[in-house]
């Protein structure tokens, strides 16, 4: 069966460090893969898009990678802050011809000062 | 822009209540989708539409559940009769389409939290 998988522990840093994030998937062929960042009584928010012949994408501070043979992607934060404590989740598209994005179920980040 | 509008943002009825949830999808967006959150499931679609005609609801749960989009601007999610395990954050996101599912940024509303007693 289809299935996408985060890590379900928190992932607790200090400040000013490195977060990164995975995100494997089994029985996919996704096209794109998109993460989203939620915080506590919000909705999910837009960070970023990576398509499968990208092997990287960045913004800012943040940078994603999308591996297809792996069937990986890592998120990564640098210097983190404090403010980028929230819970982040990736979607794919299911790469087939319906117009569906299914989400992981995230993994939160704190960030100690 | 105001965003995505949901309401109401918290309800809480009792078992067997009919419950309508509504949604005012971003001005100019042509897809618009349902999902539904628990701790136990995280996110799920539960039906999506695309210039206001509904095209999978193959995640809706069950024949309680139904949704309507009369209109560009107005949707909504209708549980009838509730039941304590549809207690749940439910989210209306919107986009416009331009291409495949994974180009389309979603963009979501602030998400309805439904206590069913």
């Amino acid at each position: 069966s289809q299935k996408i998988e985060q890590n379900s522990e928190a992932l607790n840093i200090q400040e000013g460090k490195t977060a990164t994030l995975t995100c494997n998937y089994t029985n996919y062929s996704p096209a794109y893969l998109q993460w989203y960042r939620q915080d506590p009584g919000r909705g999910p928010v837009f960070l970023l898009l990576i398509r499968e012949n990208e092997k990287e994408k960045r913004k800012e501070r943040l940078k994603v990678t999308f591996d297809t043979t792996l069937k990986q992607s890592l998120f990564h934060i640098t210097a983190s802050q404090p403010a980028d404590s929230a819970t982040y989740l990736c979607a794919l598209d299911r790469g087939d011809s319906s117009y569906k994005l299914i989400f992981g179920s995230g993994t939160r980040l704190l960030v100690r000062p | 822009d105001a965003g995505v509008i949901q309401s109401p943002r918290h309800e809480v009825t009792e078992m067997g209540q009919e419950v309508t949830l509504r949604c005012k999808p971003i001005s100019g967006h042509n897809s618009l989708f349902w999902y539904r959150q628990t701790m136990m499931r995280g996110l799920e679609l539960l039906i999506y539409f695309n210039n206001n005609v509904p095209i999978d609801d193959s995640g809706m749960p069950e024949d309680r559940f139904s949704a309507k989009m009369p209109n560009a601007s107005f949707s909504t999610l209708k549980i009838q009769p509730s039941e304590p395990r549809d207690s749940a954050v439910y989210f209306c996101a919107s986009s416009r389409r331009s291409g495949g599912a994974g180009t389309d940024t979603q963009y979501f509303g602030p998400g309805t939290r439904l206590t069913v007693l």
